[in-house]
């Protein structure tokens, strides 16, 4: 069946600009999962979905990240104002359950944002 | 709040050898999983082995194993008649509750041919 896609595949924008990143996870997949990957670091999780609520978001890094999911399934990464620290790749991952122990996450090829 | 060290940034290895990637972790948690993902240039995350922490037993898929030492908090993976598919970086993370994994910062694995 078909994997966790991600679009755009790259993004590049100016400072200043408002940015929209978009996760459609595996059907049937009921929690989603972003993270952030800085060049040469591992990953940093951002945020995650049980359906469509989204128990903590303290790991998204400023109040200029937020984060949506619809019907359970199509979940939209949005950046204001996006900075040059912005810069990274963003994953999208997704799993049969809400959680990170027993159940792997699938992860998405990732989304490239540039920030010039 | 875990920790995920991997504390070795680059590794080499001719092809058909064998190496181990180390990582360590640190938590409080008792029950709890950890995992070994593969990320090649592609950017895509593979998931390569998973330990869960209440079996002793160490996880095997076919060339990847994993040597689990709850007790020093050590999870390392061995790789068996290393291939060139295998190139890519290695992520050790840790799972525990409903929150996203904890990723360390990866090693980056070269085979020599």
């Amino acid at each position: 069946g078909a994997g966790v896609s991600q679009s755009p595949s790259n993004k590049v924008t100016e400072k200043g600009k408002d940015v929209e990143l978009r996760c459609d996870p595996i059907s049937g997949h009921t929690a989603l999962y972003w993270y952030r990957q800085s060049l040469g670091q591992g990953l940093e999780f951002l945020i995650y979905f049980q359906g469509n609520s989204a128990p903590d978001k303290s790991g998204l890094p400023s109040d200029r990240f937020s984060a949506e999911r619809t019907g359970g399934s199509v979940s939209t990464l949005t950046i204001q104002r996006t900075q040059q620290e912005d810069s990274a790749v963003y994953l999208c991952a997704s799993s049969p359950r809400a959680s990170g122990s027993s159940y792997e996450q699938y992860f998405g090829p990732g989304t490239r944002l540039t920030v010039t | 709040a875990q920790t995920v060290t991997q504390s070795q940034p680059e590794m080499s290895v001719q092809e058909a050898e064998t190496v181990t990637l180390s990582c360590t972790y640190d938590t409080s948690e008792s029950d709890y999983y950890l995992f070994w993902y593969k990320q090649p240039p592609s950017r895509q995350m593979i998931l390569v082995i998973r330990q869960e922490a209440y079996k002793q037993q160490n996880a095997t898929e076919n060339r990847f194993s994993v040597n689990f030492q709850k007790a020093a908090k050590s999870f390392s993976l061995k790789i068996s008649d290393s291939q060139l598919g295998d190139a890519a970086m290695y992520f050790c993370a840790f799972g525990g509750g409903a929150d996203g994994l904890t990723f360390g910062k990866g090693t980056h694995l070269i085979i020599q041919p």
